[in-house]
């Protein structure tokens, strides 16, 4: 099973900010495996990013991924008051996928 | 509008059996892979398995593989998860996902979520 390992656990920023959260996977993940969702409170996650790089439709550009084997980051330039919440990576190659276990942003 | 609507709020005792529910609707419901992830309260997610309505081809975790069945009803649109045997470490929020493509490969991202149905196993 590959294990995804997010960090930092949780981001303190203020709006305006950047932020670069990382996802490191226990052994190789092909790109196009790749995606990035947004969680918060009481709903289910949201696409953000699939094949480490392609925004999914409706996703503002402020949201970028980059990465490849095994060391995948989510940028988000300039923070909205929206954008704080919870992130989490997921691999959807080998079965079983697997989730990281999450990288909380929040308001500094 | 595409979107999936699970079954609502289910309070079991352990040992008893439960099957719960996902309705797709404004989309091709057979050409579509749809999952199920459990997460727990303050956790991430945790993929269950993955499964094709349109023939049910059916791909399981090894750590949900004889605990829960994955089921789909073509004929009205409805994907299901199923315990013959609950346990109070079942209890958790159950989501449905739709896969992002009408492909055929069964490997991509989770594009269309349902609401979640929460799963309360108690004594």
């Amino acid at each position: 099973e590959i294990v995804l390992t997010q960090s930092p656990g949780t981001l303190s920023l203020s709006p305006g900010e950047t932020a670069a959260l990382s996802c490191r996977a226990s052994q190789y993940v092909s790109s196009s495996f790749l995606a990035w969702y947004q969680q918060k409170p009481g709903q289910a996650p949201r696409l953000l990013i699939y094949g480490a790089s392609t925004r999914a439709t409706g996703i503002p550009d402020r949201f970028s991924g980059s990465g490849s084997g095994t060391d995948f980051t989510l940028t988000i330039s300039g923070l909205e008051p929206e954008d704080f919440a919870l992130y989490f990576c997921h691999q959807y190659g080998p079965t079983p996928r697997t989730f990281g276990q999450g990288t909380k942003v929040e308001i500094k | 509008e595409v979107q999936l609507v699970q079954s609502g709020v289910e309070v079991k005792k352990p040992g008893e059996s439960l099957k719960i529910s996902c309705k797709g609707s404004g989309y091709s419901f057979t050409s579509y892979w749809i999952g199920w992830v459990r997460q727990r309260p303050g956790k991430g997610p945790e993929w269950m398995g993955i499964i094709y309505p349109d023939d049910s081809d059916t791909r399981y975790s090894p750590s949900f593989q004889g605990h829960v069945t994955i089921t789909a009803d073509k004929s009205i649109d409805t994907a299901y998860l199923q315990w013959s045997s609950l346990k109070a470490s079942d209890t958790a929020m159950y989501y449905c996902a739709r896969q992002l493509r009408a492909v055929a490969t069964a490997h991509d991202a989770f594009h269309i979520w349902g609401q979640g149905t929460m799963v309360t196993v108690t004594s």
